[in-house]
């Protein structure tokens, strides 16, 4: 059985750094063709694709945050870590993380966490 | 870089009815990687459709998916209450969404 779920800060303060974890299971990011993304969804918006870290460790961001955002991975732990520096109001989000196998798109994804950038 | 564009932004329609959603991409790309997903209001995405036509796990058949040059099409037969929801079309490829439409009832 496939589940994923996000934790971090429910409340962050403009320009600080947001971290937020997906813990998974039910399957290995060390599996060829496996890889984790990070997506997020501001309030009543489309969403919103971030990043995404492979099987083989590379790396993937969206070209307009690529200057803040960093992902990792601690495959003993079955988790991929997101960081994003200098959060602003308009960063204030649910934050997704989702499996992605190469072909099949983000067949399985965490419920999501909301994180509210105000000071 | 790739643009997804969905219309409409809203189709209403009564339960029974059939719902054909457009995307549209502003250049040619791979059908391989294009993806349709279902959010109810409160709910994660949920997969329905990738390589623009294939059935996700456990996704009834009265959902399906097909393109048409630059035009992806996603096709409900016969609306269900539970049908009800936003649909996101997402070229996996080029890691991009469109900005989805909303289905509701008429």
């Amino acid at each position: 059985q496939v589940t994923l779920k996000e934790s971090g800060p429910a409340l962050v303060k403009p320009t600080q750094t947001l971290t937020l974890t997906c813990t998974f299971s039910g399957f290995s990011l060390s599996t060829r063709g496996m890889r984790v993304s990070w997506i997020r969804q501001p309030p009543g918006k489309a969403l919103e694709w971030l990043a995404h870290i492979d099987w083989d460790d590379d790396k993937f961001y969206n070209t307009s945050l690529k200057t803040r955002l960093t992902i990792s991975r601690d495959t003993s732990k079955n988790q991929v870590v997101l960081t994003m520096t200098n959060m602003d109001p308009v960063d204030t989000a649910t934050y997704y993380c989702a499996r992605f196998p190469t072909v099949t798109a983000f067949d399985y994804w965490g419920q999501g966490t909301l994180v509210t950038v105000s000071s | 870089e790739i643009v997804l564009t969905q219309s409409p932004g809203t189709l209403s329609l009564s339960p029974g009815e059939r719902a054909t959603l457009s995307c549209r991409a502003s250049q040619t790309v791979s059908s391989t990687y294009l993806a349709w997903y279902q959010q109810r209001p409160g709910q994660a995405p949920r997969l329905l459709i990738y390589g623009a036509s294939s059935r996700a796990t456990g996704i009834p058949d009265r959902f399906s998916g097909s393109r048409s040059g630059t035009d992806f099409t996603l096709t409900i037969s016969r609306l269900e209450p539970e049908d009800f929801a936003v649909y996101y079309c997402h070229h996996y490829g080029w890691s991009v969404f469109g900005g989805g439409t909303k289905v509701e009832i008429k």
